[in-house]
C-alpha cells in the first residue's frame, strides 16, 4: 500500500523557523516532492530530493532519508504570506504519478 | 513562464449531465496527468497519459472519465454522467518527463459543483 503522513496542522511566528515532517511508506519511489497550496488554488513547487541529503533553495530547504522513509521541509524567515498548506508528495514509477499527504496547514502569526 | 492553463476556471452542472474540462499543458512536455481535490481533503491521482495513450490510472477513474488528447495542444478530462460526489476542484498537470528529476507543474484548476 501507500502511505504518506504529514502533521495537520502547525503554528509559527513570524520570522522564525519552521520544520514540516514527513514520513512515506510507498510501492515505488522516484523522488519526493513538496509543493504550497494556498486556499483554492494550485499546488506550486517547492523542492524536491531524489537522492538522500539536502536541498537548499533560499528559504526553503528540503531534506531525504530513504532508508527512513522521512522527509521534511524547512521554512526560514518565516513571512505571513508563508501562511498555506503545504504538500508532501512521493513521485511513483510507471507512470510517474505523484502521491499527495493529507497536508500540513501552517498558519505564520505575527 | 510557461504555464498550465484550464477552463473552465469553474463550472455548474445538474447531476447526470456530462462535462468536459480542457487544459493545454507546457509545450514540450510529454506526460500529462488529471487530479482532484475534494473541498477539504488531499489532492488524489485519477490518471496519466502519455504518446497518446492512459499509462496509470486510479480507482476513481472509473469508466465514467474518459481522457483524449484530440489535438497537438489539449488534454480533456470527460465526466459522463456527472455525480454529486464528483463535486471536486480538477488538476490537469504536465511534465517534460516522468523521471525522478522532472517536475509535475500544475495548473489553475477548474472548480466544478454538481448539484
Amino acid at each position: 500500500g501507500q502511505n504518506i503522513d504529514q502533521p495537520t496542522e502547525m503554528t509559527a511566528t513570524e520570522g522564525a523557523i519552521v520544520q514540516i515532517n514527513c514520513t512515506y511508506q510507498t510501492s515505488g519511489f522516484n523522488g519526493l516532492f513538496w509543493y504550497q497550496q494556498h486556499a483554492g488554488e494550485a499546488p506550486t513547487f517547492l523542492s524536491y530530493n531524489v537522492l538522500d541529503g539536502l536541498e537548499e533553495k533560499g528559504r526553503f530547504s528540503s531534506f531525504l532519508s530513504r532508508s527512513k522513509g522521512y522527509s521534511y521541509l524547512l521554512l526560514k524567515e518565516l513571512q505571513m504570506k508563508d501562511s498555506a498548506s503545504y504538500l508532501c508528495a512521493v513521485r511513483g514509477t510507471g507512470g510517474g504519478k505523484l502521491i499527495f499527504g493529507q497536508g500540513t496547514e501552517l498558519s505564520v502569526k505575527p | 513562464e510557461p504555464e498550465v492553463t484550464q477552463t473552465p476556471s469553474h463550472q455548474v452542472t445538474q447531476m447526470g449531465q456530462e462535462v468536459i474540462l480542457r487544459c493545454v499543458p507546457i509545450s514540450n512536455h510529454l506526460y500529462f496527468y488529471w487530479y482532484r481535490q475534494i473541498l477539504g481533503q488531499k489532492v488524489e491521482f485519477l490518471v496519466s497519459f502519455y504518446n497518446n495513450e492512459i499509462s496509470e490510472k486510479s480507482e476513481i477513474f472509473d469508466d465514467q472519465f474518459s481522457v483524449e488528447r484530440p489535438d497537438g495542444s489539449n488534454f480533456t478530462l470527460k465526466i459522463r454522467s456527472t455525480k454529486l460526489e464528483d463535486s471536486a476542484m480538477y488538476f490537469c498537470a504536465s511534465s517534460e518527463d516522468r523521471g525522478a528529476g522532472n517536475t509535475i507543474y500544475f495548473g489553475e484548476g477548474s472548480w466544478l459543483t454538481v448539484v
